[in-house]
């Protein structure tokens, strides 16, 4: 059984740039969640993929958009990012379902400078 | 809407002394209850869990308890190791098929030998 792997570790970025990060969910899992953790703060929810639909959003502006593939691999894609923006961006998955359990990635350090 | 609450930190502890970690909730509904550990240059990883009112979750010798009453899951472990530093987040989900996590804003602990 494959864990959660996510794509690039680290990478910068300059400010205005669009960026596109990767996550390959864990097998049997058909959910897809993307957190932003900036330093010294817990994650934040960004949104939730299930079966190539965006499944909840949290507070986060239109240029964050995602996409989930029929193998529930998803990308998340920032737009016109600015500095705020540097921060571990963080892939979950998990199976759909009432007491559900998400299992994470290790995270894309972004820098945006 | 529900956010979780975390003691203020950072924590310093030597080997072997008892850990008690704060985490209150507010939340609408009946939440599942976690706790998450990061260990340096990681993603999270989930230490325990709990779905429903006076459930015990446990592992690795950490165990907090789902209180209703004081709205409260509070970790604990009887004697920790240098092995135990790193962050921990206290979040919660709600039962719903969106199994989005809120998270608190997490606490270093650093354990000295």
């Amino acid at each position: 059984e494959t864990g959660v792997t996510q794509s690039p570790t680290h990478l910068i970025k300059t400010r205005g740039q669009q960026v596109t990060l990767r996550c390959s969910s864990q097998s049997g899992h058909n959910t897809v969640s993307w957190y932003q953790q900036a330093l010294g703060q817990g994650p934040q929810f960004i949104f939730q993929y299930y079966r190539e639909e965006e499944n909840g959003r949290g507070n986060f502006p239109p240029r964050f958009s995602g996409l989930q593939f029929p193998n529930y691999s998803s990308e998340l894609n920032v737009n016109a990012l600015e500095l705020d923006d540097s921060a571990l961006y963080l892939c979950a998955s998990s199976q759909t379902g009432v007491n559900t359990e998400a299992f994470f990635g290790q995270g894309t350090r972004l820098t945006v400078v | 809407g529900d956010s979780v609450t975390q003691m203020e930190g950072p924590v310093t502890l030597s080997e072997e002394a008892f850990l008690t970690i704060n985490c209150t909730y507010t939340a609408t509904g009946y939440p599942s209850l976690f706790w998450y550990v990061q260990y340096p240059g990681e993603g999270l990883q989930l230490l325990l869990k709990a779905t429903k009112a006076d459930d015990k979750g446990s592992n690795k010798g950490f165990e907090a308890t789902y209180r209703k009453e004081t709205t409260s899951f509070h970790l604990e472990k009887g004697s920790v190791q240098v092995s135990d530093s790193a962050v921990y987040f206290c979040a919660l989900s709600d039962r719903g098929a969106n199994s989005k996590l809120t998270f608190g804003k997490g606490i270093t602990l650093s354990v000295r030998p």
